[in-house]
């Protein structure tokens, strides 16, 4: 059991270039999110899924793509990478107990991502 | 939307004295409440949650937090840090939607021999 796993853990881009996260999870949870972790800024949301095919913004969205096409995989895309998007990128995920929330999300390692 | 405030960015504390990471909300409807510890290039892990109930939760390694409403806080403390415990702590506030979840800016915490 991995786990939240995010593939790659560091790459450096120059502007304007496009990239992909991946994020992988292995527990079977229905939600998964994606964020940015800056220095003095904590953890901000970028984009969320509810379960497979279904995607939605969250609070920083604008530069950025997410799909959904597997339940266990939530991946995030740089169409034209800009210097203000270097930070660390965290997937996690979380699930349901019935209809209730659980309110507990397991976070992968992290992707550390630089901007030239 | 809710948010929260860390008070402190860093706090220095010598192994074994305890300590207490400031955390106040702020919210219109009901919260909940929650405390992830970072350890050094790892990912965030639950410590402990606030959801309804006791106001005081008790979390993993001997961490323990109180839920305040007239005060809107929601204090991270421990009476007796290792050195293990080192490492960064984020205080976390969601509403009934679990999908917008705010984290403060973040307390490192550093424990000295």
């Amino acid at each position: 059991n991995a786990g939240v796993t995010q593939t790659p853990k560091f790459r450096v881009l120059k502007t304007g270039q496009s990239m992909t996260l991946l994020c992988a999870q292995d527990m079977n949870h229905e939600y998964m999110y994606w964020y940015r972790q800056d220095p003095g800024m904590g953890l901000r949301l970028i984009h969320y899924s509810v379960g497979e095919g279904t995607t939605a913004k969250g609070e920083v969205p604008d530069g950025y793509n997410v799909s959904r096409l597997k339940k266990q995989n939530f991946l995030l895309g740089l169409e034209s990478a800009a210097p203000s998007q270097t930070s660390v990128y965290f997937c996690a995920s979380s699930y349901s107990i019935g209809l209730a929330y659980s309110y507990e999300q397991y976070f992968g390692p992290g992707t550390r991502l630089t901007v030239t | 939307a809710q948010s929260v405030t860390q008070l402190d960015s860093q706090v220095p504390v010598f192994e074994e004295a305890p300590v207490e990471l400031r955390c106040n909300y702020s919210s219109s409807v009901s919260v909940y409440l929650f405390w992830y510890v970072q350890y050094p290039n790892q990912g965030l892990q639950l410590l402990l949650k606030y959801l309804s109930g006791s106001t005081l939760v008790k979390g993993i390694n001997g961490f323990e937090a109180e839920f305040n409403k007239s005060q809107t806080s929601f204090h991270l403390r421990k009476p007796s840090v290792h050195i293990s415990d080192t490492a960064e702590y984020f205080c976390a506030v969601t509403g009934y939607n679990n999908n917008d979840m705010r984290f403060g800016a973040g307390t490192r915490l550093t424990v000295k021999p």
